[in-house]
């Protein structure tokens, strides 16, 4: 596509309830990232997937986070039993891995959760 | 020492005006730079890479010092329109993930 689409833009859910957030990066970016940004804070590393190499999941705050990847497009991130303080925006990126370096990321426009 | 530290902020800036923030990163090998700029519940979006030699877009001017571990962007004759956070951004090369710095927060009024 044109851009990073995430779904869905937002997300009210129950606590204790699990929840799955959707991104699609731009067609051809092999890496993909998710991160956190909780209300008046920075943006908080979560995950990354490059093509077939095993994710980087040392940002993950608790094993109730899940990502996975299909092949080199749609990305989900599972958070289960969600609690009060998973409430943030997530937001997914991507790139075209080896010119991140020159180019950065797009992100999506991010799914904003809030837990009641 | 955080990874990327930025100045806090915020900054408030009358129409015109010109004002720096300024950045510094823990890692000596990262390998590149950007300054993102990030409009009120909006996502980030790119302003500008920084290169080595320093670089211009417009009204904006970015530097590196590698030496220093410093980045740092100009923003002249600031206009409303460039209200925003911007965030500086540090890429570690071998692999392609970039950290954030918090941002700082800049309103120019009128």
């Amino acid at each position: 596509g044109a851009g990073v689409s995430q779904s869905p833009s937002n997300k009210v859910t129950e606590k204790g309830k699990d929840v799955e957030l959707r991104c699609d990066p731009i067609s051809g970016h092999t890496a993909l990232y998710w991160y956190r940004q909780r209300l008046g804070q920075g943006l908080e590393f979560l995950i990354y997937f490059q093509g077939n190499s095993a994710p980087d999941k040392s940002g993950l705050p608790s094993d109730r986070f899940s990502a996975e990847r299909t092949g080199e497009s749609v990305s989900t991130l599972t958070i289960q039993r969600t609690q009060q303080e998973d409430s943030a925006v997530y937001l997914c990126a991507s790139s075209l891995a080896a010119r991140t370096n020159y180019y950065g990321y797009t992100f999506g426009s991010g799914t904003r959760l809030t837990v009641v | 020492r955080k990874e990327v530290e930025q100045d806090p902020g915020p900054f408030n800036v009358p129409e015109g005006a010109t004002v720096a923030f300024n950045c510094t990163y823990s890692n000596s090998a990262s390998q590149s730079f950007f300054w993102y700029r990030q409009d009120c519940r909006k996502e980030p979006k790119l302003l500008m890479s920084v290169y080595s030699s320093g670089n211009e877009d417009g009204r904006f001017t970015a530097q590196l010092n590698r030496a220093s571990q410093y980045i740092s962007l100009l923003i002249r004759d600031s206009k409303l329109s460039d209200s925003a956070t911007y965030l500086c951004v540090v890429g570690g090369g071998s692999n392609y993930k970039l950290t954030f710095g918090k941002g700082t927060l800049l309103t120019v009024n009128p």
